[in-house]
């Protein structure tokens, strides 16, 4: 059972570069969630898939795209990458409405 | 507009010592109310929660929170602090109803434990 997982872990692009950010749960959870933590703000929600199927925008959606694949998988894109996205982002699960758990992160940088 | 706030950039506290990492929160209706803690270079892991009930919770690592309505206050508290206890905490609301799914967190406190 490894829980949430996230690929890469580390990652530089240069201003203008595209990316998929990858996440997976082994858990059978409904909800799923990506969110970005910058220093001294805490995180800030992009986009959540409330249940397979679904997705919507959270506080920080622009320059972000997602796909819920299936129940599993959660990606989060980065169509033109700016330096303004350099942060952590982290994806999460949960049971319907309740705690959330969460992956190692992957660290960004856009130079 | 709906918030948390936890007032501490930094916590420190001796070992052995009572800990107590402050929130309080502004969001309409009932909330459900979490505390997470995040080690270095690690995503966050789930160490509370209230949802109805008691307003004293127990949580993981000996860690408890008292939620106070009257005040929007949901304080993280442990009787006795290990240096292994020193992390970032953060303190989160998910709005009930419809903004279920848009979980607020607060900027966090990071805690000092000293041996």
């Amino acid at each position: 059972n490894a829980g949430v997982t996230q690929t890469p872990k580390f990652q530089v692009l240069k201003t203008g570069q595209s990316m998929t950010l990858q996440c997976a749960q082994d858990m059978n959870h409904n909800s799923m969630y990506w969110y970005r933590q910058d220093p001294g703000m805490g995180l800030r929600l992009i986009y959540y898939s409330a249940s397979e199927g679904t997705t919507d925008k959270g506080e920080v959606p622009n320059g972000y795209n997602v796909s819920r694949l299936n129940k599993r998988e959660f990606s989060l894109r980065l169509e033109s990458a700016a330096p303004s996205q350099t942060s952590v982002y982290f994806c999460a699960s949960s049971a319907l409405s309740y705690e959330q758990y969460f992956g190692p992160g992957t660290r960004l940088t856009v130079t | 507009a709906q918030s948390v706030a936890q007032p501490e950039d930094q916590v420190n506290v001796a070992e052995g010592n009572p800990l107590t990492v402050k929130c309080t929160y502004s969001v309409s209706g009932n909330p459900y109310l979490f505390w997470y803690v995040q080690y270095p270079n690690r995503g966050l892991q789930f160490l509370l929660k209230y949802i109805t009930g008691d307003n004293l919770v127990k949580g993981s690592y000996g860690f408890e929170a008292e939620f106070n309505k009257s005040q929007t206050s949901f304080h993280l508290k442990k009787p006795s602090a290990l240096v292994s206890d020193s992390a970032l905490y953060f303190c989160a609301v998910r709005p009930s109803g419809t903004g279920g799914f848009k979980t607020i967190f607060g900027a966090g406190t990071r805690l000092f434990v000293k041996a």
